[in-house]
């Protein structure tokens, strides 16, 4: 049973379209993450919702608008795309925010604007 | 705010052989501290986590890692290595951000493992 899915897996779309990432946890979490992982590999954090409430939303363009219907589902949703938001983008869920509580990835949505 | 590093960007070891890939850290307070694995197009897969304890963590596929508090570091270590094990290290450490409303976990730049047959 997959824990964190994400759709699509590959997105591959011209310049000043808008399109969304979808993702599903089935671990019963209830705190969800968007990160970015660049050409080079780095990781990081872009947003995260807790019990559906935006808890984390870093130097992202407003351009990245997330979407959490329920404590299941986070979305990613992207206007007006560019060429640098070509990327790896990971979805993850952790069982609340405690220090110690270990984060699930998905598989990842690779993302080629062109 | 918090930090990692990882200082080598490529690891080659031959197979059979002991691997360690090296991870400090730089944190206010109690450090927890994370490694996740990342195969060719798949997601970040967990290996193991230190956040109190015995100093040594044993953690998925044979890997385990040694805190060291004195040298602020925490390298995964295991004793022989596999072609399989050849894929992306990350270490990450899990703190507030800036404004102190929310935890996130910071990662390290990645470090390639590549085994040799």
């Amino acid at each position: 049973d997959t824990a964190v899915s994400q759709t699509p897996k590959y997105l591959v779309t011209q310049m000043g379209n808008d399109k969304s990432i979808k993702c599903e946890q089935n671990l019963g979490h209830d705190t969800m993450y968007w990160y970015k992982q660049d050409s080079k590999k780095f990781l990081k954090i872009m947003f995260s919702y807790n019990n559906k409430e935006l808890i984390i939303n870093e130097t992202v363009p407003n351009r990245f608008s997330p979407k959490s219907p329920d404590k299941a589902h986070l979305n990613l949703h992207i206007n007006s795309l560019e060429l640098g938001d070509s990327a790896v983008y990971f979805c993850a869920s952790s069982r609340g925010q405690e220090r110690g509580n270990t984060q699930y990835f998905g598989p990842g949505t690779r993302l080629t604007v062109l | 705010a918090q930090s990692v590093a990882q200082p080598e960007d490529q690891v080659n070891v031959a197979e059979g052989n002991p691997l360690t890939v090296k991870c400090t850290y730089s944190v206010s307070g109690n450090p927890y501290l994370f490694w996740y694995v990342q195969y060719p197009n798949r997601g970040l897969q967990f290996l193991l986590k230190y956040i109190t304890g015995d100093n040594l963590v044993k953690g998925s596929y044979g890997f385990e890692a040694e805190f060291n508090k004195s040298q602020t570091s925490f390298h995964l270590k295991k004793p022989s290595a596999l072609v399989s094990d050849s894929a992306l290290y990350f270490c990450a450490v899990r703190d507030l951000i800036s404004s102190g409303s929310a935890r996130q976990l910071t990662f390290g730049s990645g470090t390639q493992l590549t085994v040799l047959p």
